[in-house]
């Protein structure tokens, strides 16, 4: 069965300063992978999703993601954030080509940036 | 603005009612869903629905109950049978139900029972 697991549930972080919010998980086929953000008392917005191909994957305001898949992760980078970075992010995963019902989504990480 | 509008955002229910929690899109996606999320929690899945006059359980169905009338509308109903309904209720839409297709949230509604 799928898994995901966010490793950190708070990450501190100042102004300026590069950040990683890690995710893993556990499949035993191909796999799509997600990250969404969600500000307080917001839906989820996609950030970046990877499906295929390159595993270097860019998203919205400025973040980016690696798939390795020996390592099972697919973790979030930015390499300076701005206070309004200040969110939630939820690693999601599913099997390749499968529906929306199999996505399973991990507890979040809730970013804070500290001035 | 195309996307997905929900309401009421917040709502407070009595024990022992049911209530409605509206679910509205123009994006002219086929598959909607309803998504629960506690704290510290991801989103647990409650009903889904592929195609008009069609829906499926998802992984907490029990104590819900929705229709799919319309294409642009997905109404959740929190039921008395549901025991913990306080929690924050995402509605979505994607094209497709393919996970490959991107998936688009409303902005959620606060649900408490007093």
């Amino acid at each position: 069965a799928q898994s995901v697991t966010q490793l950190d549930s708070q990450v501190p972080v100042f102004e300026e300063a590069p950040v990683e919010l890690r995710c893993n998980y556990s499949s035993s086929v191909s796999v799509y992978l997600f990250w969404y953000v969600q500000y307080p008392n917001q839906g989820l917005q996609l950030l970046l999703k990877y499906l295929s191909g390159s595993t270097l994957v860019k998203g919205i305001n400025g973040f980016e993601a690696e798939f390795n898949k020996s390592q099972t992760s697919f973790h979030l980078r930015k390499p300076s954030v701005h206070i309004s970075d200040t969110a939630e992010y939820f690693c999601a995963v599913s099997e390749a080509g499968t529906s929306y019902d199999k996505v399973i989504f991990g507890p979040g990480t809730s970013l804070s940036v500290i001035p | 603005d195309g996307g997905i509008t929900q309401s009421p955002k917040y709502l407070f229910r009595k024990e022992g009612q049911n209530v409605t929690l509206s679910c509205e899109q123009n994006l002219n996606h086929d598959a909607m869903y309803w998504y629960r999320q506690d704290p510290g929690q991801g989103l647990r899945l409650i009903y889904y629905s592929q195609i008009v006059n069609d829906f499926q359980k998802g992984d907490i169905a029990e104590g819900y109950s929705v229709s799919r009338e319309k294409k642009e509308s997905f109404p959740l109903t929190v039921t008395s049978a549901q025991k913990n309904p306080t929690a924050f209720y995402l509605c979505a839409s994607s094209l497709r139900h393919d996970s490959g297709n991107t998936i688009y949230f409303g902005e959620g509604s606060w649900l408490t029972v007093v």
